[in-house]
């Protein structure tokens, strides 16, 4: 199957500081790509959807300036949380579509400390 | 909209009992459904999909689920259960395009 690359897999950063968390398809092109939040214990949330080339959809409730999605190129998509908080701590995960199936990334296991 | 059920958070089974996972789902067409497995810290693994055809469909890690239209289901199955398959499972249901709405997932555990 399809392969979809998340880079980095675990990062730590200081409140106040801005993270970029990377999401490749490797062997297809993508023009879409999702981005999901899965808080402990809960299952995952789709924050908003990455269009190649436009503006990413969020959705509801999701703060669109502190949740940058960027998707430059048919390949990759980024997600860049600003100014991070404690709260922002979370698994994130990112997906891409080929055909009708979803293929997931691995995740990032973000710390704001 | 769609939405996914899992009414079972939690299950535990003794390793080589079977297995079964509940998933109902509300979509408003044919749905595409997927089983997915987590492993704790882990991204997603996808055990197996439906998007048409025999309802009963296989994947891997010997694990299968039927399709029933009638009841929104899409079970998951497994005849014998290993040490190795304890993790969380989710359902989902979406996909071509459309996003993707995951159940709240299952949490399996196996004893020895």
């Amino acid at each position: 199957g399809a392969v979809v690359s998340q880079h980095p897999s675990r990062v730590i950063c200081k409140s106040g500081t801005s993270v970029k968390i990377e999401c490749r398809s490797l062997d297809f092109q993508a023009t879409t790509m999702f981005w999901y939040r899965q808080f402990p214990k809960q299952s995952l949330m789709l924050m908003a959807t990455s269009n190649e080339g436009s503006k990413a959809t969020y959705e509801q409730g999701v703060e669109k300036d502190k949740f940058l999605i960027n998707h430059a190129s048919l390949t990759l998509s980024t997600l860049t949380v600003t100014s991070a908080h404690p709260e922002d701590s979370s698994f994130y995960i990112c997906s891409a579509e080929q055909g009708a199936e979803a293929f997931f990334g691995q995740g990032t296991r973000l710390t704001v400390v | 909209a769609q939405s996914v059920t899992q009414p079972d958070i939690h299950i535990t089974v003794s390793e080589g009992a079977s297995l079964e996972l509940r998933c109902n789902y509300s979509y408003g067409a044919t749905p595409y459904l997927f089983w997915y497995v987590q492993s704790p810290g882990q991204g997603l693994q996808l055990l197996l999909k439906y998007f048409s055809g025999d309802t009963l469909v296989q994947g891997i890690k010997g694990f299968e689920a039927e399709f029933k239209r009638s009841q929104s289901s899409f079970n998951l199955r497994k005849p014998s259960v290993h040490w190795s398959d304890a993790a969380e499972y989710f359902c989902a249901v979406g996909g071509g395009y459309q996003k993707v709405t995951f159940g709240t997932g299952t949490k399996l555990q196996v004893i020895p």
